[in-house]
């Protein structure tokens, strides 16, 4: 099994800010097989970047993804208000599919 | 609109059974894989299997192996999971997800349904 790692557990940072999450996999991934979701209270996750960079159907262009091997990366440019929330990343290029524990990106 | 709806809020005992549905709209059901993933109270998000719709073949995680089940109606363009032998930790949000950017089983989750809270108490 694929062990994912987010890191930091927790991001605090302002509305206008750049975040930067990082995913470190305990073995290397398919660069095609890599997603990150995000998940607010009380929602089902929402899909943002699938194969490492795509961004899905109706994303910002704010939200970046990135990387290869056993790191990957999103980054979010400028915080706007309604991105406080917990992101995921998820490889699916072997079973089970994994996903990381989350960063939870909360308002300082 | 394409989206996924899940049945309601289920309560049962330690050692019942509990059958959560997934009726797909907007789209054909088989055209697209779909996956089962749940989320305990308050942790991160944990995949259970996939179903291809199209034969009804089936995936599951090692970790639910021999207790879970899933299986689909084309006719009426719904899934279905089934968990038995439940335990408490058993208690979480089950959602079902629609395959999608990938290759053939391979896929991420572009459609969620709204889940189905599942809880296992005495």
């Amino acid at each position: 099994e694929i062990v994912l790692t987010q890191s930091p557990g927790t991001l605090s940072l302002s509305p206008g800010e750049r975040a930067t999450l990082s995913c470190r996999a305990s073995q290397s991934v398919t660069s095609d097989y890599l997603a990150w979701f995000q998940q607010k209270p009380g929602q089902a996750p929402r899909l943002l970047i699938y194969g490492t960079s795509n961004r899905a159907t109706g994303i910002p262009d704010r939200f970046t993804g990135s990387g290869s091997g056993t790191d990957f990366t999103l980054t979010i440019s400028r915080l706007e208000p309604e991105d406080f929330a917990v992101y995921y990343c998820q490889q699916f290029g072997t079973s089970p599919r994994t996903f990381g524990q989350g960063t939870q990106v909360e308002i300082k | 609109q394409v989206q996924l709806v899940q049945s309601g809020a289920e309560v049962k005992k330690p050692g019942a059974s509990v059958k959560v549905s997934c009726k797909a709209s907007g789209y054909t059901l088989s055209s697209y894989y779909l996956h089962w993933v749940r989320q305990a109270p308050g942790q991160g998000l944990e995949w259970m299997g996939i179903i291809n719709p199209s034969n009804g073949g089936t995936t599951y995680s090692q970790k639910f192996q021999g207790r879970v089940s899933m299986t689909r109606d084309t006719s009426t363009s719904t899934a279905y999971m089934e968990l038995s032998s439940l335990r408490f930790e058993d208690t979480a949000v089950y959602y079902c997800a629609r395959g999608h950017y990938g290759s053939g089983s391979l896929t991420t989750f572009d459609i969620w349904g709204q889940g189905t809270m599942v809880t296992v108490s005495s």
